[in-house]
């Protein structure tokens, strides 16, 4: 069974850019989550979806959003980028029910300059 | 608000000594928990899950961890660490009500040989 990847692994971005992060869940999970990991902050949670739809949010600012598409792979956008925002950003999947544990991918470390 | 807490952000243990890395939330609902472990530049892994019954749970690689609803904690425990079992480890947090998941900042445990 192929686990979470997600892409790029790793990216440079100057600030005021850009970015977009994918990630592609475990076959037959519906749910897709994301979270920031920056240096001695742990993890943060960013977005959770589920079918398609938005389930919750954390509290980020609304220049992070992000899709989740028909085959449940999902994107992370990050507009108007700032310093701060370096950081390793994970993307966990699972099967949509209340108690699954999540599967997580191996990150994409975001590095702005 | 949910929170989770993890009082140790170091622990420095030797080859074949015990563990315990101690993981405390608040919530005023009932929860489900786990324990992740994370291994340089990788995403996390799930080490065990608490949902319901027993509350002593066995994991992967020989950890184990007891719930205690009246402290409201999940400490995490192994009898003999080796020098693998150096990571970054993660509690989590579930509200029942199906909410996001709410990872604590990490214990870093690092095995002396």
């Amino acid at each position: 069974e192929a686990g979470v990847t997600q892409s790029p692994t790793h990216l440079i971005k100057t600030r005021g850019q850009q970015v977009t992060l994918r990630c592609s869940p475990i076959s037959g999970h519906t749910s897709v989550y994301w979270y920031q990991q920056a240096l001695g902050l742990g993890l943060q949670f960013l977005l959770w979806y589920d079918e398609g739809e938005e389930r919750n949010r954390g509290n980020f600012p609304p220049r992070f959003s992000g899709r989740q598409f028909p085959n449940y792979s999902s994107e992370l956008n990050v507009n108007a980028l700032e310093l701060e925002d370096s950081a390793l950003y994970l993307c966990a999947s699972s099967v949509g029910q209340v108690n699954s544990p999540l599967h997580f991918g191996n990150g994409t470390r975001l590095t702005v300059t | 608000a949910q929170s989770v807490t993890q009082l140790d952000s170091q622990v420095p243990v030797f080859e074949e000594a015990p563990v315990e890395l101690r993981c405390n939330y608040s919530s005023s609902v009932s929860v489900y928990l786990f324990w992740y472990v994370q291994y340089p530049n990788q995403g996390l892994q799930l080490l065990l899950k608490y949902l319901s019954g027993s509350t002593l749970v066995k994991g992967i690689n020989g950890f184990e961890a007891e719930f205690n609803k009246s402290q409201t904690s999940f400490h995490l425990r192994k009898p003999s660490v080796h020098i693998s079992d150096t990571a970054e480890y993660f509690c989590a947090v579930l509200k029942t009500s199906y909410d996001k998941v709410i990872f604590g900042p990490g214990t870093s445990l690092s095995v002396i040989p």
